[in-house]
């Protein structure tokens, strides 16, 4: 089936560094969304995406719609150890089923030990 | 507002048991869906629906069985369980199919 390739798959930050993540398709989407899980917990969306070439802003995280549609960034700046969990992206087709969203296999963010 | 709300948090099966997890949602969204996840796949779509008696299959359906008989209410049924099923499952909803998805904690289930 349909895959986002997201990456990296981990990485471990340092307080203060700044973060970022990708995500990308073989298929134009028509939204993207970056959720966050916390350990037992359900994700959480930081940020939703609409039209190519939106940047959009939530407090230290930054996302962009890539132009062709078919990727999308999110950056973290200055990172806390709250940072820490897993970060999913999400699309969804042109044409695709309504309402259903394809997901990244997540980006799982460590503090350096 | 309670928002999504799942239940059992936890179950243990052995295999063949059948069982249904439990969803709902109060703030009167048309669209929800199930979703599992396991290590290393992300999360992938079971069942959607976009209404009250209106369901359809996602990416990963057999196995599993769902109806909506009310907009509140989108419960998920296992009919005969297998170890290939342990996972963890998640219910989202929106207003509609384009909308973002709220999740719901999950049910983490283990089939022996």
């Amino acid at each position: 089936g349909q895959q986002l390739n997201q990456s990296p798959q981990s990485m471990f930050i340092q307080e203060g560094e700044d973060v970022s993540m990708n995500c990308t398709s073989s298929s134009i989407f028509n939204t993207w969304l970056w959720y966050k899980q916390d350990p037992g917990e359900g994700p959480v969306l930081l940020i939703a995406l609409y039209k190519a070439g939106e940047l959009t802003s939530n407090g230290r995280l930054t996302a962009q719609f890539g132009i062709t549609r078919k990727d999308s960034f999110l950056n973290i700046s200055a990172s806390i150890p709250s940072d820490v969990g897993i970060y999913f992206c999400a699309g969804r087709r042109y044409g695709g089923s309504q309402g259903n969203l394809i997901f990244g296999k997540g980006t799982k963010l460590s503090v350096k030990p | 507002n309670a928002g999504v709300t799942q239940t059992p948090k936890f179950q243990v099966l052995k295999t063949g048991q059948s069982m249904t997890l439990q969803c709902a949602q109060d703030m009167n969204h048309e669209y929800m869906s199930w979703y599992r996840q396991d290590p290393g796949m992300g999360l992938r779509l079971i069942h959607y629906s976009v209404g009250a008696g209106i369901t359809d299959q996602g990416e990963v359906p057999n196995g599993y069985n769902v109806s909506r008989s009310t907009t509140e209410d989108f419960p998920l049924r296992l009919l005969s369980a297998a170890p290939s099923q342990t996972s963890v499952y998640f219910c989202a909803s929106s207003y509609s199919g384009r909308e973002t998805q709220y999740f719901g904690p999950g049910t983490r289930l283990l089939v022996l």
